[in-house]
């Protein structure tokens, strides 16, 4: 199983700030990796799939970068509707799921 | 716009099976080219994948479920379906249903259900 490792697990910022939020893999899952945003109450949305492209509709803010084995997803100036949880996922042989990372209003 | 609901009993008794039924609107599951999963959340945790069935009844299970679930889809309903047996309490969380399509190079879960809580309790 390729575990994911999110860190950090809180991430306090203002709105405005810039995000920057990892993830790391226990193998390499090369750029096989998606990001989705978690808001209480609704099911996860997805963001960011092929560790890089932005998913339908996702404002340009949100990017992703990163192969192998280290990833980060990176809001570049924070909204207030942004502050949620984020989850790094891979499918290289059954889909895994990071413990995600709480953005939260500081 | 594709949409999934996820339907069943809310409450299950220790030992027995819970069961769960997935229904797909906007597109069909007979159409192919997508997978049909199950995923859960235990309450305040992360999400873990269960399994998924393809529309030709092909189903990958996460290994550490495997012995206890099965997954099934029925085209002529555009449903697919959870069951899961001899429940603890450990299996209290919100199950969701999602599609997953192919994103350029990678599979990625696109569609979700808004998902059903399930208590297992006496």
């Amino acid at each position: 199983e390729i575990v994911l490792t999110q860190s950090p697990a809180t991430l306090s910022l203002s709105p405005g700030e810039r995000a920057t939020l990892s993830c790391r893999a226990s193998q390499s899952v090369s750029s096989y990796l998606a990001w989705y945003q978690q808001k209480p109450g609704q099911a996860p949305r997805l963001l960011i799939y092929d560790a890089s492209n932005r998913a339908t509709g996702i404002p340009a803010r949100f990017s992703g970068s990163g192969s192998g084995t280290d990833f980060t997803l990176t809001i570049s100036s924070l909204e207030p509707e942004d502050f949620a949880v984020y989850y790094c996922q891979q499918r290289s042989n059954w889909p895994t799921f990071g413990q995600g990372t709480k953005l939260e209003i500081k | 716009q594709v949409q999934l609901q996820e339907s069943g009993p809310g409450l299950v008794k220790p030992s027995q099976t819970l069961s769960l039924t997935c229904t797909v609107s906007g597109g069909s599951i007979s159409s192919g080219g997508y997978y049909w999963s199950w995923i859960r959340q235990h309450p305040g945790k992360g999400l873990e994948w269960i399994g998924y069935i393809y529309y030709s009844g092909s189903t990958y299970y996460n290994p550490s479920l495997k012995s206890r679930v099965t997954i099934s889809v029925d085209t002529s309903k555009n449903q697919f379906s959870l069951k899961l047996s001899s429940v603890t309490a450990a299996d209290t969380a919100v199950y969701y249903c999602a599609r997953e399509s192919q994103w350029l190079a990678g599979v990625y879960f696109d569609y979700w259900g808004q998902g059903t809580l399930v208590t297992v309790s006496s």
